[in-house]
C-alpha cells in the first residue's frame, strides 16, 4: 500500500513566521502535490512537483514555496505566516503513466495560523 | 481550469438503498475522472478512475459512468451501509499530472 506521511497533525504559529510543512511517500512515485482545502472551496492546488529539484506553481502559489531536494519528501514553505494561510494542509503522490491521476494523500496538517 | 459541480453538498439515503453522486463538468471533457471518499479530518482516498473512451466501471459495490456527452459522471454505491457514510470527491484531469477536485457531496447513509 501506498503510503505517505505528514510531519504534522496539528500546527499552531503566529503571523510572521516561517512555516514547514514536510511530506514523505514510500512508493517511488515521481509526482508529489501540496494541497490546500478549506470549506466551500474545495482542494486547491499550491504547488506540485515531477521529479526532483522541479517544481510548478499551481493554482494558488503566492505566498508559499517548496523544495524537492530527495525524490521521497516534498516540503512547503510559507515564508512569512498570514492568517489567511490557517486551512487544513494536505499532500498527495502519484506515479507516471497511465496511473498518474489516481493520487494518494497524506493524513494532512491542520494549520493555524494566531 | 474545469469548473466542476457535485449535485448537492449533502444526501441522506436509507441503509440498504442505492446512493447516487452527481459530478458535472463545464469545459472541455477530459480523458480521466477520479472518485475519491474523505472522512473527516482525513486525506481523501481514491477509489476508481475512468476513461473517457469507458462508459462505465465497477469495483465491489460502488459503479462508476461517464457520458462526455452530457459531461456527467454518477457515482453509485449499491447497498449502501453506515460505513459509506463520508464525502465523495469527484476529480478530472487537467493534463501534465494535474486534477481539479470538485467541493465534494457529504453522503450520510440512515440505519
Amino acid at each position: 500500500d501506498v503510503k505517505v506521511t505528514q510531519s504534522s497533525r496539528y500546527l499552531v504559529k503566529r503571523t510572521g513566521e516561517k512555516v514547514f510543512l514536510e511530506c514523505v511517500q514510500d512508493m517511488d512515485h515521481e509526482n508529489m502535490f501540496w494541497y490546500r482545502q478549506d470549506p466551500g472551496l474545495g482542494l486547491r492546488l499550491i504547488y506540485f512537483s515531477y521529479d526532483v529539484k522541479m517544481k510548478e506553481k499551481g493554482d494558488i502559489p503566492e505566498g508559499y514555496s517548496v523544495s524537492r531536494e530527495k525524490k521521497e519528501r516534498f516540503s512547503l514553505i510559507l515564508e512569512s505566516a498570514s492568517t489567511n494561510q490557517t486551512s487544513m494542509y494536505l499532500c498527495a503522490s502519484s506515479t507516471t503513466g497511465d496511473r498518474r491521476y489516481e493520487q494518494y494523500f497524506g493524513p494532512g496538517t491542520r494549520l493555524t495560523v494566531t | 481550469s474545469q469548473k466542476i459541480e457535485q449535485n448537492s453538498e449533502a444526501l441522506n439515503i436509507q441503509e440498504g438503498k442505492t446512493a447516487t453522486l452527481t459530478c458535472n463538468y463545464t469545459n472541455y471533457s477530459p480523458a480521466y475522472l477520479q472518485w475519491y471518499r474523505q472522512d473527516p479530518g482525513r486525506g481523501p482516498v481514491f477509489l476508481l478512475l475512468i476513461r473517457e473512451n469507458e462508459k462505465e466501471k465497477r469495483k465491489e459495490r460502488l459503479k462508476v459512468t461517464f457520458d462526455t456527452t452530457l459531461k456527467q459522471s454518477l457515482f453509485h454505491i449499491t447497498a449502501s451501509q453506515p460505513a459509506d457514510s463520508a464525502t465523495y470527491l469527484c476529480a478530472l484531469d487537467e493534463g501534465y499530472q494535474k486534477v481539479t477536485f470538485g467541493t465534494g457531496t457529504k453522503l450520510q447513509v440512515i440505519p
